[in-house]
């Protein structure tokens, strides 16, 4: 499995854009890009996910570097809520998959008042 | 509220005895996962199951064993429990077997095991 890079930790103020890098030199062409979060004392949750192109939903917008070997989850206004670890995943979808998610370390964002 | 639930929500046991954890997927969802989080190894995959068989493994030890039933629910074994057990175990389920790319996977509550 195509392993991510994140940072341990970031720190961001509310209601400003946060932006957490991802890093995934050895990601091959059947691998998407997934993202979840964990918020306290809950179960991860999706939260986007892409291959190519940029994409925006309604929690976040998932920009992809033009040679995918990293990526940005984007965090349009941060609020208290969106403090959680954030997991980078790289999901391959080639044949013999069979989903299973493989979590780094994460991103513990701090959203401070 | 993801639709995936888990029972129980805590437990607590000793070394040495056996646990059954139990999870009800999404409605509609042919796909299970389990997880295990521990404060040292993160978030592991375990098992997965779709539609009543098991498709995939991970690090999962040999005193545990988990199995899908014919209404798609879950149970996850643990036996011969010991301290380094202790540790959040999540289901997850998902609609297939994620061959496409949109496939997302629905987490439960969790199931906080401590074993003394």
């Amino acid at each position: 499995d195509a392993k991510t890079t994140q940072p341990n930790s970031m720190e961001s103020n509310e209601e400003e854009p946060v932006h957490l890098p991802c890093n995934h030199s050895t990601i091959s062409g059947t691998d998407y890009i997934h993202w979840y979060r964990q918020l306290p004392s809950q179960g991860p949750e999706y939260v986007i996910h892409g291959l190519t192109s940029n994409v925006n939903n309604r929690m976040a917008s998932l920009a992809i570097a033009e040679d995918r070997k990293s990526s940005t989850l984007i965090l349009h206004r941060a609020t208290l809520r969106d403090a959680a670890v954030y997991y980078c995943i790289l999901r391959d979808v080639g044949q013999g998959n069979t989903g299973k998610l493989i979590f780094g370390q994460g991103t513990t964002l701090q959203v401070k008042p | 509220d993801s639709g995936v639930t888990q029972t129980p929500k805590h437990l607590i046991t000793a070394t040495g005895q056996r646990v059954t954890l139990r999870c009800s997927p999404r409605s509609g969802d042919l796909s299970v996962y389990w997880y295990q989080q521990s404060l040292d190894q993160g978030l592991q995959f375990l098992i997965q199951y779709y539609n009543g068989e098991e498709r995939a493994k991970g690090n999962i030890l040999e005193r545990f064993s988990a199995q899908q039933f014919p209404d798609l629910h879950s149970e996850l074994n643990l036996s011969s429990l010991e301290l380094g057990d202790s540790a959040l175990y999540f289901c997850a389920s998902s609609v297939g077997l994620a061959g496409f790319s949109g496939e997302t996977q629905y987490f439960g509550p969790g199931t906080r095991l401590l074993v003394l």
